[in-house]
């Protein structure tokens, strides 16, 4: 079955850098890959998502890229600010194929002021 | 709106005691998910509902787990003879349509903290 590796546990940066956060997936038909957020005592939310017909979206000051032969997928987050920080999580299903999500361990993101 | 709604928000019991977890998802999602998100861990598929079909039950860790989802709707998941391995944030997400074989996003519950003692 699909399988989500997020390698990073924990990632420290300074108020104002970037911050990237990358995922690899196992099965090759997924064609799906959301993030999700996470903050304290909440549930996650979507904050953007790819579908695999394109390598790289935008939204503000986060992107996320797609490299299809490799299995990995990205978030990027520009100028860091302390509301940034959070649990951010990968996910990966087959659209059209599955209606599961599999989501990675999680990456707790810390923005230092 | 109101979006998805789980309760109680905490639950503590003893080894060996059932529980039940509730989740309101949002009006019209005819998708609904329970997913178990252990202490730094991912978050684990355990059950989905999509309007009258019968429930994928493939990630249900158990017999000691079930779900139902009455009238559409509110879903509840029981847990019987609870065990500490139980214990981790159980997490209820809905949507409209098909959910994810749709394209269409998961909006998640706050969850419910459930601690076997």
């Amino acid at each position: 079955g699909e399988n989500v590796e997020q390698h990073l546990s924990t990632l420290s940066v300074q108020e104002g850098d970037s911050a990237v956060i990358k995922c690899t997936y196992s099965d090759s038909a997924s064609n799906y890959f959301p993030w999700y957020k996470q903050e304290l005592g909440k549930g996650p939310q979507l904050i953007i998502d790819i579908r695999s017909n394109v390598g790289e979206k935008k939204d503000q000051r986060i992107a996320v890229t797609l490299n299809k032969t490799a299995k990995h997928f990205s978030l990027h987050i520009t100028e860091t600010q302390p509301e940034d920080s959070a649990v951010y999580f990968c996910a990966a299903s087959r659209r059209g194929g599955s209606y599961k999500l599999i989501f990675g361990s999680g990456t707790r993101l810390l923005v230092r002021p | 709106g109101a979006g998805v709604s789980q309760s109680p928000s905490n639950k503590v019991t003893e080894k060996g005691k059932d529980v039940e977890l509730r989740c309101d998802p949002i009006s019209g999602h005819t998708a609904l998910y329970w997913y178990r998100q252990s202490l730094g861990q991912g978050l684990e598929f355990l059950i989905y509902f999509q309007g009258n079909s019968a429930p994928d039950k493939s990630g249900l860790p158990s017999d000691r787990f079930s779900a139902e989802r009455t009238g559409g709707s509110v879903s509840t998941l029981t847990i019987q003879r609870t065990q500490q391995e139980d214990s981790a944030v159980y997490l209820c997400a809905s949507s409209a349509r098909q959910g994810v074989l749709s394209g269409e996003k998961l909006f998640f519950g706050s969850g419910t903290q459930l601690s076997v003692l």
